[in-house]
């Protein structure tokens, strides 16, 4: 059974910029949240969805946002991109609320 | 404000020997405690979880210990092995409903076990 796919791996973005970074959950998994991690603040938790709709948002600013498509796919997106924002962003899955997570490998991201 | 505080940052253990890393939170609400490991590169992979319903709980050489009144949880680490070098984060979260979607973690601590 094939884990939790983010893609891409590693990406270089400028400034400025926006990004949007892709994660395939679980099959069967219809609750997919997303994490920053970062040396200095460790994970920390962006939102959630299940559904298509969003059940939950972290402490972060309205740049970075996120949805899921009915296939359970979801994107986040990250606009006018700040040299803070360089992290490895974390996609889970679980088959519902109360499972068990599972963490996909993540996303680089560096911002120059 | 951190909820979820965790010590030691970093450990260094001899083969075979005991690795205790401990978490201590401030939000009563908060009943699922899972933990996960990391390696680099890779992404936390649950190690073990476990609810304030039972105190302790053990699978193969990885234990969890919870104190409900203290608001401490801790994961020992018995007959530690070079390949446990990893990162190891511990988590919280408030599963009222199953609604355990939104994990609270600590800082991590690397441990790194000697050969």
């Amino acid at each position: 059974k094939a884990g939790v796919t983010q893609t891409p791996r590693y990406l270089i973005k400028t400034r400025g910029q926006q990004v949007t970074l892709s994660c395939s959950p679980i099959s069967g998994h219809r609750s997919v949240s997303w994490y920053q991690q970062t040396p200095g603040q460790g994970l920390q938790f962006l939102f959630e969805y299940f559904s298509e709709t969003q059940r939950n948002k972290g402490n972060f600013p309205g740049r970075f946002s996120g949805r899921q498509f009915s296939n359970s796919r979801s994107e986040m997106n990250v606009s006018t991109l700040e040299l803070g924002d360089s992290a490895l962003y974390l996609c889970a899955s679980s088959r519902a609320a109360g499972n068990t997570i599972y963490f996909g490998e993540g996303s680089w991201l560096t911002v120059v | 404000q951190q909820q979820v505080k965790q010590s030691p940052q970093s450990l260094i253990v001899q083969k075979g020997g005991i690795s205790i890393i401990n978490c201590a939170y401030e939000n009563t609400a908060f009943d699922y405690f899972p933990w996960y490991q990391q390696f680099p590169g890779k992404g936390p992979a649950l190690l073990i979880a476990i609810r304030p319903d039972v105190s302790e709980k053990k699978e193969g050489r990885f234990t969890i210990s919870f104190n409900k009144s203290a608001k401490q949880f801790s994961l020992h680490i018995m007959d530690s092995q070079p390949g446990d070098s990893a990162t190891y984060f511990c988590a919280a979260s408030m599963g009222s409903g199953g609604s355990n979607y939104k994990l609270t973690f600590g800082k991590g601590t690397l441990l790194t076990v000697n050969p």
